[in-house]
């Protein structure tokens, strides 16, 4: 069965700090590995993603680490906000389009002042 | 253009009784989806559609039943609630491979309550 593994399901960290969030599939058939931010009472929306070809993006303060060898892929957030502070689902999928995404269970970000 | 519309916003039903949820987008996408999400469990799939007139299962599709009559909307069906079908229920769409991104846009949400 299809799976990704997401960790911590919930991180705390103070403004400025740099928070990570790590994401485990086992299918190595995937290729394609997005990031969804989720604030409280809104649907998830695209934040960055990934293809595994290269083995880091960056958008913004926003960056994907991709290991795939280990099978692992992560979302750091440089100097973190209190914006920032959200839900963070990662996910996977097999070809473009042509299977669906399956998404980690989700990691809680607060960012205190 | 309002992107991808949910109707209702909240609900609450009693065990037995039946509803459909309503999910439009005004993007032109080819592909929508439906999934719940509940505390703990991430978004699960429940049904999705690659194109008008069609419909496939997801990972939870138990309980649920879908119809894909017009390109625009995508409609989720219960037949017959029950309380572990309380959750927050999400449409969304993409535009699929003809686009070239598998970018999924997502609806504000549906929250249901089955009692």
């Amino acid at each position: 069965q299809q799976q990704v593994k997401q960790s911590p399901q919930s991180l705390i960290v103070q403004k400025g700090g740099i928070p990570i969030i790590n994401c485990a599939y086992e299918n190595t058939a995937f290729d394609y590995f997005p990031w969804y931010q989720q604030f409280p009472g809104k649907g998830p929306a695209l934040l960055i993603a990934i293809r595994p070809d290269v083995s880091e993006k960056k958008e913004g303060r926003f960056t994907i680490s991709f290991n795939k060898s280990a099978k692992q892929f992560s979302l750091h957030i440089m100097d973190s906000q209190p914006g920032d502070s959200a839900t963070y689902f990662c996910a996977a999928s097999i070809g473009l389009g042509y299977s669906t995404l399956t998404f980690g269970k989700g990691t809680m970000l607060l960012v205190s002042p | 253009n309002a992107g991808v519309t949910q109707t209702p916003k909240f609900r609450v039903l009693k065990t037995g009784q039946s509803m459909t949820l309503l999910c439009a987008q005004d993007m032109n996408h080819e592909y929508m989806y439906w999934y719940r999400q509940d505390p703990g469990m991430g978004l699960r799939l429940i049904h999705y559609s690659v194109g008008e007139g069609t419909t496939a299962k997801g990972e939870v599709p138990d309980g649920y039943n879908v119809s894909r009559l017009k390109k625009q909307n995508f409609l989720l069906g219960l037949e017959s609630a029950a309380p572990s079908q309380t959750s927050v229920y999400f449409c969304a769409s993409s535009p699929g491979v003809s686009q070239g991104t598998d970018t999924q846009y997502f609806g504000p949400g549906t929250r249901l309550t089955v009692l």
